[in-house]
């Protein structure tokens, strides 16, 4: 059973544009939701994390949006940048227990 | 601050021959994990460390195997190869372990033939 779902698989975006990930989790017991981002031959790289007592969270153009009733939450990109094109990854965990991943998002932002 | 470091980079083996590889965390984290990474299975869970203890444990056969020493360095085992092990092996540290923030290391990119 996957404990972290992703969505969309693939994405590609105009430069300027709001780019968009998805995930939605079956755990109730996670408590830390990070995103990474993994650009090729790189390890994934820590991009901004939330905890289910907040419903969103900003930094600079990166906002997660938390959902704790629809056991969801999101990335959102703003203002989408070519320097952006990456994998992204979200996550959940929860103290004494392993971090889960989605699948990833190939995101693509056209100039 | 150095961040997270793994050596080898790049790796080559044959089936059935063992693998080694290394981990340093970043200074005066003690939790380790270590992660497989594919196109087609994303990053899977191996097992994580924290003062040199397995703390939890993902679902790869125990060819896969580990240890953290003292210096909350980390070595990763994988015994009799196969093509399969083909992958980037991560690691990652953190201060607290699970819940925690992690970084991610550069990775070994290991290659099985």
């Amino acid at each position: 059973q996957q404990q972290v779902k992703q969505s969309p698989q693939s994405l590609i975006v105009q430069k300027g544009g709001i780019s968009i990930i998805n995930c939605a989790y079956e755990n109730t017991a996670f408590d830390y939701f990070p995103w990474y981002q993994q650009f090729p031959g790189k390890g994934p790289a820590l991009l901004i994390a939330i905890r289910p007592d907040v419903s969103e969270k900003k930094e600079g153009r990166f906002t997660i949006s938390f959902n704790k009733s629809a056991k969801q939450f999101s990335l959102h990109i703003m203002d989408s940048q070519p320097g952006d094109s990456a994998t992204y990854f979200c996550a959940a965990s929860s103290a004494g227990n392993q971090f889960y991943f989605g699948t990833g998002t190939s995101l693509t932002v056209i100039p | 601050k150095a961040g997270v470091t793994q050596t080898p980079r790049y790796l080559i083996k044959t089936r059935g021959q063992q693998v080694t590889l290394s981990c340093s965390p970043i200074s005066g984290h003690r939790s380790v994990s270590w992660y497989q990474q594919t196109p087609g299975q994303g990053l899977q869970f191996l097992f994580e460390y924290f003062s040199e203890t397995q703390r939890n444990k993902g679902n790869f056969p125990g060819r896969f195997s580990g240890r953290q020493f003292s210096n909350s360095r980390s070595e990763m085992n994988v015994s009799t190869l196969e093509l399969g092990d083909s992958a980037l092996y991560l690691c990652a540290s953190s201060f607290r372990g699970t819940g925690d923030e992690q970084f991610f290391g550069p990775g070994t990119r290991l290659t099985v033939l």
